[in-house]
C-alpha cells in the first residue's frame, strides 16, 4: 500500500532531551516536507526537501533539523526540545515539487514536551 | 498564514443543506489543494486545481479555482454527517517547495 509512515504516533519527552521523528514513503517521491499544526495557527511548514541531499527552510525552522540522505526517508530532529515545540507534526510527500502533484500526508505525530 | 485566508472559520449546517467554503489569496496561485481532516488525525487529499477556471468534482464535493487564480471555493451538496471535519486549502505560490495552508474551516453537520 502506497503511504507515508511516521513514527512514533505519540511521544512525551522532557525539555532538552534530543529526539527524532521518522518519516518514510514508499512511493518513490522526490519531494518531502514537515509541518506542525497548532490550534489557531493552522499548518505551518518546518522544512522541505525537493530531492535527495537538498533541504530548505519553511516558515518555522527554528529548533528543528532534517536530513535527506535517502529518497524514502526524511527524519525530523529536535536537538533540544522545548515546551513550545509541543504540537501535532505531519510529514508529507509528493511525486515532484509542489503544486503539480498531490501531497500525501502521514497520520501525524503528537509530541508533548514537558 | 495570512497569505491564504479561509472563510468561514467554522460552519454548522443541517444535514441535507448545501454549503460553500472559500479560500482567498492576494497573490496568484500556481496550484491549490483541498484536504479534509478529522480532528487530530491525518489529512485526506480531496482535489488539486491548477488552471484558472478549473472545476473538479468528487461525489458531492465540487471545487473551483477562479480565472485569476486567486480564489477557490469548495461546495458540498446535500451535506451528510460524514462530511463533518476540518477542511484545509493549501497553495503553491511558485516559491520552490514552499506550500502554505489556510487555517482551516471546521464543519459540523447536524442530523
Amino acid at each position: 500500500e502506497a503511504q507515508v509512515t511516521q513514527n512514533p504516533r505519540y511521544l512525551i519527552t522532557v525539555t532538552g532531551k534530543k529526539l527524532t521523528v521518522t518519516c518514510s514513503q514508499n512511493m518513490n517521491h522526490e519531494y518531502m516536507s514537515w509541518y506542525r499544526q497548532d490550534p489557531g495557527l493552522g499548518l505551518r511548514q518546518i522544512y522541505y526537501s525537493m530531492n535527495v541531499e537538498v533541504t530548505d527552510k519553511g516558515d518555522v525552522p527554528e529548533g528543528y533539523k532534517v536530513s535527506r540522505k535517502e529518497k524514502r526517508n526524511f527524519p525530523l530532529i529536535l536537538e533540544s526540545p522545548s515546551p513550545n515545540q509541543t504540537s501535532l507534526y505531519f510529514c508529507a510527500s509528493s511525486l515532484v515539487g509542489t503544486g503539480r502533484t498531490p501531497l500525501h500526508f502521514g497520520n501525524g505525530t503528537r509530541l508533548t514536551v514537558t | 498564514s495570512q497569505e491564504l485566508e479561509q472563510s468561514p472559520q467554522s460552519l454548522i449546517v443541517q444535514e441535507g443543506k448545501n454549503l460553500t467554503i472559500n479560500c482567498t489569496s492576494s497573490k496568484t496561485l500556481y496550484g491549490l489543494y483541498w484536504y479534509k481532516q478529522k480532528y487530530g488525525e491525518g489529512l485526506i487529499f480531496l482535489m488539486m486545481l491548477q488552471k484558472g477556471g478549473e472545476e473538479k468534482s468528487h461525489e458531492k464535493i465540487t471545487a473551483k479555482l477562479d480565472e485569476k487564480k486567486q480564489q477557490s471555493s469548495l461546495h458540498i451538496t446535500a451535506s451528510q454527517p460524514s462530511h463533518a471535519g476540518i477542511y484545509l486549502c493549501g497553495a503553491d505560490f511558485g516559491q520552490g517547495g514552499k506550500l502554505i495552508f489556510g487555517q482551516g474551516t471546521e464543519l459540523s453537520v447536524k442530523p
